[in-house]
C-alpha cells in the first residue's frame, strides 16, 4: 500500500508526558500537511512542509508543539508537556505542489491525554 | 479569512433515500476551488469533488452530483441512491487562493440505515 500512514494510530499518556507521531506521506508527495480534529469537528490546519522547509505554522501551534521534516520524506510531529486540551485525532496529508487541493490523508494518530 | 459552514449536524436516511448535504462558504478570492471530503468510521479523510469558481455547472459524477451557485455561496452535495456504505462524516472544505491547506467545515454526519 502506498498510501500516507501514520504511527501510532492511538497513544494514551499523562498530563506532562511528551509524545511524538510520525506521518509517511506517498512518496512522490512534496507537501506535507498536519491537522488536528477534535470530536465533533472539522480538521484544523497546523502546519505544512514543502520538501524539508516548514512554510506555515497555524496559531493552533503553541511553542509546546514542533514539527520537523528532515529530509522531505517522513515528518515527526512533537507535543512536549501534554495537556488534556491535546487530546484530538492529529491528521497528517500529502499531496503533489500545483496539484490542486486533493490532500491525500492518513488515518490519523488518536491521542488521549489522562 | 476563508469560512466554511455546514448548518446540518446529522442526517438519517433509509437505504435508496437521496441525501443532500448543504454548504455555504465565504472568501475574499475572486477564483477559488472548493472540495467534499468523505470521512467514514476509519478515520481516513477520502477526497470525493474538487470544483472550480469559474465553473458553475452542476455536474453528476456516478451516485454523486453537486450544486454550486456562486450567487449564494453554496456548494451543495447530493448522494443519490444511498447506501450503507455512504454513512461517513462529509466535509466541505475551501483552500486560500495562494495555497491549498485546506479550512474545513464542522462536518455532517450521515447515517444510511438499511
Amino acid at each position: 500500500d502506498t498510501g500516507v500512514s501514520q504511527d501510532p494510530r492511538h497513544k494514551i499518556t499523562k498530563r506532562g508526558q511528551n509524545v511524538t507521531f510520525r506521518c509517511d506521506p506517498i512518496s512522490e508527495h512534496n507537501r506535507l500537511y498536519w491537522y488536528r480534529q477534535t470530536l465533533g469537528q472539522g480538521p484544523e490546519f497546523l502546519t505544512y512542509f514543502q520538501n524539508e522547509a516548514q512554510l506555515e505554522k497555524s496559531r493552533l501551534l503553541s511553542d509546546r508543539f514542533s514539527a520537523e521534516r528532515p529530509k522531505g520524506s517522513f515528518s515527526t510531529l512533537e507535543i512536549q508537556r501534554t495537556e488534556q486540551g491535546d487530546s484530538a485525532m492529529y491528521l497528517c496529508a500529502s499531496s503533489l505542489r500545483g496539484d490542486t487541493g486533493e490532500l491525500f490523508f492518513g488515518e490519523g494518530s488518536r491521542l488521549t491525554v489522562l | 479569512a476563508q469560512k466554511v459552514t455546514q448548518a446540518q449536524t446529522e442526517i438519517s436516511v433509509v437505504e435508496k433515500e437521496d441525501v443532500t448535504l448543504d454548504c455555504v462558504y465565504e472568501t475574499r478570492d475572486t477564483t477559488y476551488y472548493l472540495f467534499w471530503y468523505k470521512q467514514p468510521p476509519s478515520g481516513e479523510l477520502v477526497f470525493l469533488i474538487r470544483r472550480n469558481s469559474f465553473d458553475e455547472q452542476n455536474e453528476i459524477s456516478g451516485r454523486y452530483s453537486w450544486n454550486f451557485q456562486k450567487s449564494t455561496s453554496s456548494f451543495n452535495f447530493t448522494i443519490t441512491a444511498s447506501q450503507v456504505v455512504d454513512s461517513a462524516v462529509y466535509f466541505c472544505a475551501l483552500p486560500p487562493l495562494d495555497d491549498y491547506k485546506l479550512s474545513f467545515g464542522a462536518g455532517t454526519t450521515v447515517t444510511v440505515r438499511a
